[in-house]
């Protein structure tokens, strides 16, 4: 079965510098997405993505962030200036998008573990 | 977002049935309810969803109360392996992500 991919699994970075996080979604899906959970709380949305454009972001995702589809397959989530509380699991998810967004699941990545210290 | 109220904690028997409930009476005629559960260190992952009638699929099964403000997944004989975090989540008309709550931590006992 189909999965999406992230990489790495585990990410550490000093405070202050940029880190990349990658996902390679399910290669017919449309839409994607990343999520993030600290440790000991909820799965929280950051950012959706579709048609090369963000869709819709929250309050989490402020202009230290920011998303790309490079070239076609890869998704990645870029912190450009990274600090303690961004430590965090993230998670990318892509869905087919089919009839309708309702009836089609998310399918998400094992994530990647970012340590900043 | 539709609030959704979960039991914190739940506890289950090998090879017995699951019921896990969830209340949702704030949600319209045309959200949908999609059920997630994450394994430990893992990422979500979709267990089913409906609309009205009753859902079956290969990974449980989905009640949904007649007035829709409640609903049940159906784990029909737990396993190890079904031991999770579930995420009951509505699906607001014009949202277009899922919005997880805290869920219902299920221990299986062997």
């Amino acid at each position: 079965e189909p999965e999406v991919t992230q990489t790495p699994s585990h990410q550490v970075t000093q405070m202050g510098q940029e880190v990349i996080l990658r996902c390679v979604p399910i290669s017919n899906h449309l839409y994607f997405y990343w999520y993030r959970q600290i440790l000991g709380q909820k799965v929280e949305f950051l950012v959706s993505f579709y048609n090369n454009e963000i869709s819709e972001k929250s309050e989490i995702f402020d202009d230290q962030f920011s998303v790309e589809r490079p070239d076609g397959s890869n998704f990645t989530l870029k912190i450009r200036s990274t600090k303690l509380e961004d430590s965090a699991m993230y998670f990318c998810a892509s869905s087919e998008m089919g009839t309708s967004f309702y009836n089609s699941p998310l399918h998400f990545g094992n994530g990647t573990r970012l340590t900043v210290t | 977002d539709a609030k959704t109220t979960q039991p914190n904690s739940m506890e289950s028997n090998e090879e017995e049935p699951v019921h896990l409930p969830c209340n949702h009476s704030t949600i319209s005629g045309t959200d949908y309810i999609h059920w997630y559960r994450q394994l430990p260190s893992q990422g979500p992952e979709y267990v089913i969803h409906g609309l009205t009638s009753n859902v079956n699929n290969r990974m449980a099964s989905l009640a949904i109360a007649e007035d829709r403000k409640s609903s049940t997944l159906i784990l029909h004989r737990a396993t190890l392996r079904d031991a999770a975090v579930y995420y009951c989540i509505p699906l607001i008309q014009g949202a277009q992500k899922l919005v997880f709550g805290q869920g219902t931590r299920l221990t299986i006992n062997p």
